[in-house]
């Protein structure tokens, strides 16, 4: 398995400002992702980190929206930029440990609120 | 959308009791994960069950799968109070490991 902090855990913005999430991990894994769950609702993938180069963005998500980095093997940040209200969510990153380990672990989120 | 849904939505039994939440997806897939969910932290990851699998067990839980119905079942037998959560199926249907979740079910455990 792995262990999983983000930071912050939760945080109160104001619309039209950016908040950066941080996600590390205790050790080197090959996949990480990045996830909303609106309030009262399931989870929805927004993108996958690669290190070192550009994330994946699913279908409703982009870049100038959501900024994702992954400089190395143990951490990752999303931006979420611009914030309305209706980006109030928890955000959520996980991992895989291992190619062809398809389990995947979830840090503790960070919760949202924008005003 | 390919979210799965899940049923019921709600769910609230006594102690003791078993609990069966179900799961039907829409899509092929490689493998499905059961999560739970503590008053909306992070994912507790339970059990994975990949699509040669029909049936896994890990401790009290109990997880069938029919890729022929699209579906998948949690059963969690004598149940306790800490067991009350949120339950996430999530489906991986290849490429990338991405995971599609289902609609979950907010279990409830009475003593």
């Amino acid at each position: 398995s792995a262990v999983i902090s983000q930071k912050p855990s939760r945080d109160i913005c104001q619309r039209g400002t950016s908040l950066t999430i941080q996600c590390q991990v205790d050790s080197q894994v090959t996949m990480m992702f990045w996830y909303r769950q609106q309030p009262g609702q399931s989870l929805t993938l927004i993108a996958t980190a690669n290190q070192g180069s550009e994330a994946t963005y699913e279908s409703g998500f982009v870049i100038d929206k959501f900024p994702i980095s992954r400089p190395n093997l143990t951490f990752s940040t999303l931006t979420v930029s611009n914030m309305s209200p209706e980006d109030s969510s928890i955000y959520l990153c996980s991992v895989t440990v291992a190619t062809g380990r398809e389990t995947q672990y979830f840090g503790p989120g960070t919760r949202l609120l924008v005003l | 959308s390919q979210q799965g849904e899940e049923d019921p939505q709600a769910l609230s039994i006594q102690e003791g009791e078993n609990a069966t939440m179900n799961c039907s997806y829409k899509t092929s897939i490689n493998n499905l994960q059961w999560y739970r969910q503590n008053s909306g932290r992070g994912l507790v990851h339970l059990i994975l069950i990949r699509s040669n699998e029909r049936e896994k067990h890990s401790g009290r839980l109990r997880v069938t799968l029919d890729t022929s119905k699209k579906s998948s079942s949690l059963l969690i037998t004598a149940s306790r109070a800490a067991d009350t959560a949120s339950y996430f199926c999530a489906t991986d249907a290849g490429g990338g490991n991405k995971l599609t979740f289902g609609t979950g079910t907010q279990l409830k455990v009475e003593l």
